[in-house]
């Protein structure tokens, strides 16, 4: 079973950047799986934020592409969020979690952390 | 995008009942390369992270019981719980990978009733 561990502030300020940070254990990082964030929110529910390929390569959800990074420290096993610019409309609980091959959606999620926008 | 529809928005169901949940999409998630509906739902309990259930529309994951089962193909989908428990009380989404971005369902809420 993998597990994943999201950390980071859980408070931001508007305009300000969300750092969040997913240490993975029981898999290394650089097997072959797709790392992603997702979020949650009462008003938009769940929501797909983006992914990182076990070869580097990123998607992102469109209307946040903009602002979005997602990226890999292997040394330390782990995945990072980056939200630039960030408004109220950024509060959520976000999640960390594992696809696996075969489109066969989410594996293993991680607690959540949340996170909120606000001065 | 593929918007995911999900009906109804909550669904209170006797103990032992069944309870059957539909997701919709807004165009075809059979993905070509494997053939397969790439439609996967979730279980949400509170204060939990979503947990798969059944992905390929129909498969359903190791240690779930096999009172779930999901069915369906191209756009029209279904999760059935054949007998309700009630740790099954949760919030049940499903979510379309056939193409980017990977969207989900706005959630149906399951309660006893």
């Amino acid at each position: 079973q993998v597990q994943l561990q999201e950390s980071g502030p859980g408070l931001v300020k508007p305009s300000g950047t969300l750092s969040l940070t997913c240490v993975v254990s029981g898999a290394s990082i650089s097997d072959v799986n797709w790392w992603t964030w997702v979020r949650q929110t009462p008003g938009k529910g769940l929501e797909w934020i983006g992914e990182l390929s076990y070869s580097g390569y990123t998607n992102y959800e469109p209307s946040l592409q903009s602002r979005v990074t997602i990226s890999v420290d292997k040394s330390k096993n782990q995945f990072s969020l980056r939200v630039n610019s960030v408004t109220a409309a950024d509060t959520a609980i976000y999640f960390c979690a594992r696809a696996s091959v075969g489109r066969k959606g989410l594996d293993d999620w991680g607690q959540g952390t949340l996170v909120t926008v606000s001065s | 995008d593929i918007v995911m529809t999900q009906s109804p928005d909550s669904l209170a169901v006797s103990l032992g009942e069944r309870a059957t949940i539909n997701c919709k999409s807004s165009q075809s998630v059979l993905f070509g390369s494997n053939n397969k509906d790439s439609l996967v739902w979730y279980q949400q309990r509170p204060g939990q992270p979503p947990k798969r259930l059944i992905y390929w529309a129909s498969t359903r994951e190791s240690g779930v019981p096999d009172r779930f089962s999901g069915s369906g193909s191209g756009t029209d989908f279904t999760l059935t719980i054949s007998s309700l428990q009630a740790e099954d009380v949760a919030v049940y989404y499903c979510q379309q990978y056939k193409s980017f971005p990977y969207t989900f369902g706005q959630g149906t809420r399951l309660e006893i009733k």
